[in-house]
């Protein structure tokens, strides 16, 4: 079946860890976005990127890295750098422009 | 309703009846919208779009209404069933040179009432 998966769906991370969340879809879309999403909030944009080997930062990037080694993948890391990493993080896929975005499961990411 | 800069607003509606969330857009250049629902835990899932040469468009039990001149995007679920609670967003596509950006409002979380 066609679609944007992520894993792992739930991941525990000790504070000053690195931890990278997976983000694959097998659409062809050429763009990858992910979301981050607090309680009760809407999304908010960390990195995109419409091509392979090209991204670019959101709205909230500080704190986060991404590669786009290929099409189909599009990992974050968190990086020990991002002081409140607790949050449910969303990866998303899109065609191109006036087409809507295609979202995954999630992954909820917890600080212990 | 919905609008940048407040915290999540609710609806509840009882079950049967017509609901109405509201969505007050920030760029007058976005030419394409899109209506997502969430669900506890899930990721969004596409309702229904929009393009700004329209000003209405239907779907099943949907209907999505755009009024350009207000910046004002609604969307009406007829006969709300409980499955129908969940959080919905809005979206706005901003054009520009190889831009595929969706700018998402806060969301409206609507609850059915059995």
């Amino acid at each position: 079946d066609g679609g944007i998966t992520q894993s792992p769906k739930y991941l525990f991370r000790k504070e000053g860890q690195n931890v990278t969340l997976s983000c694959e879809q097998n659409l062809n879309h050429d763009a990858m976005y992910w979301y981050r999403q607090d309680p009760g909030q809407g999304l908010r944009l960390i990195y995109y990127s419409q091509i392979v080997n090209d991204f670019q930062k959101g709205d909230i990037a500080e704190g986060y890295s991404v590669s786009r080694e290929k099409k189909e993948s599009f990992p974050l890391t968190v990086t020990s750098a991002q002081k409140n990493p607790t949050a449910f993080y969303l990866c998303a896929s899109k065609a191109r422009r006036n087409t809507e975005a295609f979202f995954g499961q999630g992954t909820r990411l917890t600080v212990v | 309703g919905e609008s940048v800069g407040l915290h999540l607003p609710t609806l509840s509606v009882q079950e049967g009846d017509n609901s109405i969330i509201n969505c007050a857009y920030s760029n007058s250049a976005s030419d394409y919208f899109i209506w997502y629902k969430q669900e506890s835990g899930k990721g969004p899932q596409f309702i229904i779009d929009i393009r700004s040469n329209m000003d209405k468009r239907q779907g099943q039990r949907v209907t999505v209404l755009l009024n350009k001149t207000v910046k004002h995007l609604s969307l009406q679920i007829a006969a709300t069933q409980p499955g129908d609670s969940a959080v919905y967003f809005c979206a706005e596509g901003v054009p520009g040179a190889g831009s595929y950006q969706l700018t998402f409002g806060k969301g409206t979380k609507l609850s059915v009432i059995p």
